[in-house]
């Protein structure tokens, strides 16, 4: 059974741009996070998708935003890129409303220069 | 509001003896408690979980952890450290049903002295 699938694993942008991450979940996971891992900061919930329907998202500014396809992959996008965004995007999924199994993804390593 | 503590940002241990991580939590209403480990340059691997069913939770690679409410602890435990166990390791709580996003502890570093 393939796993949580995050691509690109590394990405380097220039301040002001905007990036696409992409997660693939588990097959037949419907749900799927997205967390910041910076080492200022640590881990941070951004937001969750569960059946294309954004259910809670954490404290970021609107330059965050995320979707999730009815295919159940999600994408997070971030414009206007600011040095701080330079972080490791984790995705993770689970299947329906079980708060039992968050399976993660490797992550993408997103580096603003 | 759910919280976590992790005590130590660094613990180092020889091989072969026991590893303590701690951990405590807050939560107001009865949580579901994690422990992740992640490698360098990969993501976050579950450990063990505790969601209510027993309070002595069994993980994998030999980690253990107890769920003691009097305390508001999930410390994680392992009787004898191998050289693979070293890496970062991360508590995490979720307050409940309805709720959906893991808060994490700051993390903690293992490191093995051979």
């Amino acid at each position: 059974k393939a796993g949580v699938t995050q691509t690109p694993r590394y990405l380097i942008k220039t301040r002001g741009q905007q990036v696409t991450l992409s997660c693939s979940p588990i097959s037949g996971h419907r749900s799927v996070s997205w967390y910041q891992q910076t080492p200022g900061q640590g881990l941070q919930f951004l937001f969750e998708y569960f059946s294309e329907t954004q259910r809670n998202k954490g404290n970021f500014p609107g330059r965050f935003s995320g979707r999730q396809f009815s295919n159940s992959r999600s994408e997070m996008n971030v414009s206007t890129l600011e040095l701080g965004d330079s972080a490791l995007y984790l995705c993770a999924s689970r299947a329906g409303n079980s708060n039992y199994g968050y399976t993660f993804g490797s992550g993408t390593r997103l580096t603003v220069v | 509001a759910q919280s976590v503590t992790q005590l130590g940002s660094h613990v180092s241990v020889s091989e072969g003896a026991l590893v303590l991580l701690r951990c405590n939590y807050s939560s107001s209403v009865p949580p579901y408690l994690f422990w992740y480990v992640q490698y360098p340059n990969q993501g976050l691997q579950l450990l063990l979980k505790y969601t209510s069913a027993a309070t002595l939770v069994k993980g994998i690679n030999g980690f253990e952890a107890e769920f003691k409410k009097s305390e508001t602890s999930f410390h994680l435990t392992k009787p004898s450290a191998h050289m693979s166990d070293a890496a970062e390791y991360f508590c995490a709580v979720i307050s409940g049903a309805g709720s959906y996003q893991l808060t994490f502890g700051k993390g903690t570093k293992l490191s093995v002295i051979p």
